[in-house]
């Protein structure tokens, strides 16, 4: 079976641009969760979607939002760059949303804000 | 704020011993706890998970979890340099998916 793929892999853009990425989860799974990983905070929880609808929201800015389609594959948008948005971005996959599923994560979208 | 605490590192073992990494965390409405693996330049690779107060084992790996004293470890016996990695301790409640994440323990098995 396949794993989560996410694209791009790497994206490099400028302050004020806009990014959309792209997570496709492990065939079968409802729930795609993202998160982003930097150095000093480590990884932090975006939100998470579920049957189309974002079913949890961490603490960040309304820069940040996403969607899921009817196929799972899920989006994410960043809006208005700033420099401190330069960070990994982690897609994770999971069967169900309530806790105790296990995620998987896809290999990650490396974002550099110039 | 839940916390998952991940200090004492980074650990440096030699080849063959055993690696014990901690965690604790201090939301008690924790009920699943997870461990990853992360190699540098790599995605988490999820290794163990554990529910339930006591031990949990497979392969080389035990996660070992005390609810009371909101506690949760991960053993690997005989440590080989391929453990070498970045052992991220997560957990989440029952009935929400969010995973919150320690900062990571590194690990460095000496040949």
């Amino acid at each position: 079976k396949a794993g989560v793929t996410q694209t791009p892999r790497y994206l490099i853009k400028t302050r004020g641009q806009q990014v959309t990425l792209s997570c496709s989860p492990i065939s079968g799974h409802r729930s795609v969760s993202w998160y982003q990983q930097t150095p000093g905070q480590g990884l932090q929880f975006l939100f998470e979607y579920f049957s189309e609808t974002q079913r949890n929201k961490g603490n960040f800015p309304g820069r940040f939002s996403g969607r899921q389609f009817s196929n799972s594959r899920s989006e994410m948008n960043v809006s208005t760059l700033e420099l401190g948005d330069s960070a990994l971005y982690l897609c994770a996959s999971s069967l169900e949303t309530f806790g105790g599923n296990e995620q998987f994560f896809g290999p990650g979208t490396r974002l550099t804000v110039l | 704020q839940k916390e998952v605490e991940q200090n004492s590192g980074p650990l440096s073992v030699p080849e063959g011993a055993i690696a014990s990494l901690n965690c604790t965390y201090s939301d008690r409405g924790s009920q699943s706890f997870f461990w990853y693996r992360q190699y540098s330049g790599k995605s988490p690779e999820l290794i163990m998970f554990i529910y339930s107060n006591g031990d949990k084992e497979d392969g080389r790996f035990t996660a070992q979890l005390n609810k009371a004293s909101q506690y949760v470890s991960l053993l690997i016996r005989d440590s080989q340099p391929s453990d070498s990695a970045t052992y991220l301790c997560a957990v989440n409640e029952e009935t929400n998916s969010k995973l919150t994440f320690g900062k990571g323990i590194t690990l460095s098995v000496r040949p």
